[in-house]
């Protein structure tokens, strides 16, 4: 079975710091993106964060970028998100996905198109003094 | 960054009904578009990318169309399991960003 297990969220206080992980299951995981999402309460979905299979590629949101890093270990089958500098409108849930490619041809080219096909149940980060 | 701006924000339908909403982004993103669907306490569930791909599980009630700027997830009969906050998300290019979100309630 396919899964992802996040951990690591909690009560932080505001410039504290805190380090979440994803244990992957079920799949390649290292011939995989992989992706965090968060989500406040009440409210929509934001993507955080990309990272490329062999961990050479990361993009960010620009409201988490110098705070938060993405990062891997494929020997363990993880996927981390270290945060520093945690401000309260970083309080979500944070969910780890795994992120697929699909190769589709349009007009004679071939393109590269991703998804979002496995979540993990997410891991609740709150941010508050 | 790329906005997208879907709507309605809800809507209100009945079981059978054909439901249709609608993302636009502010620039062209060719076909890179999602839609994923939410349910209260939930993790989200991808039901289409490539704007009209549908993902392998996803009930045949649901479509995805569009390009460029304007693009439509259609449910041709709303079943009950089918009430639900969906978003599109567009992956055209950094930072990634969904649309606000459209909540299906029943009426």
């Amino acid at each position: 079975e396919v899964q992802l297990v996040e951990s690591g969220g909690g009560l932080v206080q505001p410039w504290g710091s805190l380090r979440l992980s994803c244990a992957a299951s079920g799949f390649t995981f290292s011939r995989s993106w992989m992706t965090w999402v968060r989500q406040a309460p009440g409210k929509g979905l934001e993507w955080v964060a990309n990272i490329m299979q062999d961990g050479s590629e990361k993009y960010y949101v620009d409201s988490v970028k110098g705070r938060f890093t993405i990062s891997r270990d494929n020997a363990k089958n993880s996927l981390y998100l270290q945060m520093n500098s945690l401000r309260p409108e970083d309080t979500a849930v944070y969910y780890c996905t795994k992120t697929s490619l699909d190769r589709i041809p349009v007009a004679g080219t071939l393109y590269y198109y991703y998804y979002m096909d496995v979540w993990g149940k997410g891991t609740t980060v709150t941010v508050s003094s | 960054a790329i906005q997208m701006t879907q709507s309605p924000s809800s809507l209100s339908a009945s079981i059978g009904d054909r439901v249709t909403i609608t993302c636009r982004a502010s620039q062209v993103i060719r076909i890179d578009l999602g839609w994923y669907q939410q349910k209260p306490g939930k993790a989200p569930k991808l039901l289409v990318y490539a704007a009209s791909r549908l993902q392998s599980g996803v009930p045949s009630r649901f479509s995805g169309s569009g390009s460029g700027t304007e693009f439509t997830l259609t449910i041709s009969s709303l079943q009950p399991e089918d009430f639900a906050t969906y978003y599109c998300l567009q992956d055209y290019n950094y930072p990634w960003t969904f649309g606000q979100g459209t909540k299906v309630e029943i009426k």
